[in-house]
């Protein structure tokens, strides 16, 4: 099956600092999609962004699907970004199945 | 508009017992999944539905797990009986198109 891979594994900014959050999938996708996981567990759909760029108050996703990658930007963090940031991925004939990465552990401090 | 509603939201039962999750996925929406969230893991997929039919059970343990959505709306998740490795988050998670939605998730201990 399609393999789907997340860096950095964990990281920790200082409040207001800027990060990338990177995404690579071993196989064509038709549906890629960033969740942000809450540390209550609730799992958040951030974008539905199989191909190009968009952009969502302080976050914008990136995905070149020629390229099998998607980047996730998150500018001027806060502490309530904190949690974990999953990509998950669809490939053609899945039948709407995702498989998620194993996301990246963002911790915002002070 | 409700979100994915799931109960319980925690439960704490002892290897060979049997549970039971329920879901009530976002009103319209005809696609319904159960995933497992293993601590540190990503979500994996059990089941999925599509109005009251299994499109996609391949990775559903079928000896111990069953599920079902009888009325093609909300659906339940069974185990029984339930081992050690059975202790994790079941997230249910619906869609009408694109973008998945889930609920708040079971956390489930096994002891």
């Amino acid at each position: 099956g399609i393999q789907v891979e997340q860096s950095p594994p964990d990281l920790i900014l200082q409040e207001g600092a800027n990060s990338t959050l990177r995404c690579n999938f071993s196989d064509s996708v038709n549906n890629l999609q960033w969740f942000h996981q809450n540390p209550w567990g609730q799992l958040i759909n951030l974008f539905y962004i199989p191909s190009g760029t968009k952009q969502n108050g302080r976050l914008s996703a990136t995905t070149v699907a020629t390229e099998r990658y998607s980047l996730l930007y998150i500018s001027s963090s806060q502490t309530t970004d904190s949690g974990v940031y999953f990509c998950a991925v669809g490939v053609t004939g899945g039948g709407n199945k995702l498989t998620f990465g194993t996301g990246t552990q963002l911790k915002v401090e002070l | 508009e409700a979100g994915v509603a799931q109960s319980p939201r925690y439960k704490i039962i002892e290897k060979r017992q049997s549970v039971a999750f329920w879901c009530n996925p976002i009103s319209g929406h005809a696609t319904l999944y159960w995933y497992q969230q293993i601590l540190g893991q990503g979500p994996k997929l059990l089941i999925q539905f599509q109005n009251n039919g299994v499109v996609d059970d391949s990775q559903l343990p079928k000896d111990r797990f069953s599920a079902e959505r009888l009325k093609g709306v909300d659906s339940t998740l069974k185990i029984q009986p339930a081992k050690l490795e059975d202790s994790a988050v079941y997230l249910c998670a619906s869609s009408l198109e694109t973008g998945k939605y889930f609920g708040p998730g079971t956390r489930l201990t096994v002891t």
